[in-house]
């Protein structure tokens, strides 16, 4: 069964201070993977999409990676507006169906 | 930024009422996807449609859900008779052609509770 694993399921940090959420995922023949942003009372955002092993994308303080098996979202010297529950998604080969994860929600203090 | 539209934002209604939510896709696309959302669950796939034919409904209960695309810039989803464990926030999503490849839009989503 196709499953997405985030962690960790929230993360506390102050302004400045840089760190990585992952999202590991079990799936025959990864179509996509996908990362997006969600705001409180709406929908999510989209961000990335990945397609193989070791291509990186990069938007503003967000980098993201992929290997085989997990997806990592750094952020660089986060500030308070990046406060969101970040969510990552899968598609599998001659599948159109996203699989999320359950999301990691991020705080970042002033 | 062209943007999916869902109505209403919120219903609150009695168990056993029917109850329609509306999405209004990004103009052009024609993928059109149902989620709902849960604490417990996250995002789940319930149903979705290309140039509004039916592609998959496998993740819908379909003794009581139902959804449709009556045309191309309009897709409800049905829920007769609604229970309480059907409260959930409901998306709708849209996208270019075969979504493996393209991005999925979500709207702001339709916040249901079913007292």
């Amino acid at each position: 069964e196709d499953q997405v694993t985030q962690s960790p399921e929230a993360l506390r940090l102050q302004e400045g201070e840089s760190s990585s959420l992952n999202c590991s995922y079990t799936v025959s023949g990864l179509r996509g993977l996908f990362w997006y942003r969600q705001d409180p009372g709406k929908g999510p955002e989209f961000l990335f999409t990945l397609y193989s092993a070791g291509e990186e994308k990069e938007k503003e303080r967000l980098k993201a990676t992929l290997t085989k098996k997990e997806s990592f979202l750094h952020i660089t010297a986060p500030k308070p507006e990046d406060s969101a529950t970040y969510l990552c998604a899968v598609i599998k080969g001659g599948s159109e169906k996203l699989v999320f994860g359950k999301g990691t929600k991020l705080t970042v203090n002033p | 930024d062209a943007r999916v539209t869902q109505t209403p934002r919120h219903k609150v209604t009695e168990m056993g009422q029917e109850v329609t939510m509306r999405c209004q896709p990004i103009l052009g696309h024609n993928t059109v996807f149902w989620y709902r959302q849960t604490m417990m669950q996250g995002l789940e796939l319930l149903a979705y449609f290309r140039n509004r034919a039916p592609l998959d409904d496998s993740g819908m209960p379909k003794d009581r859900f139902s959804a449709e695309m009556p045309d191309a810039t309009l897709a409800t989803l049905k829920i007769q008779p609604s229970e309480p464990r059907d409260s959930a926030v409901y998306f709708c999503a849209s996208g270019l052609g075969d979504g493996g490849n393209q991005p999925q839009h979500f709207g702001d989503g339709t916040r249901l509770s079913i007292l």
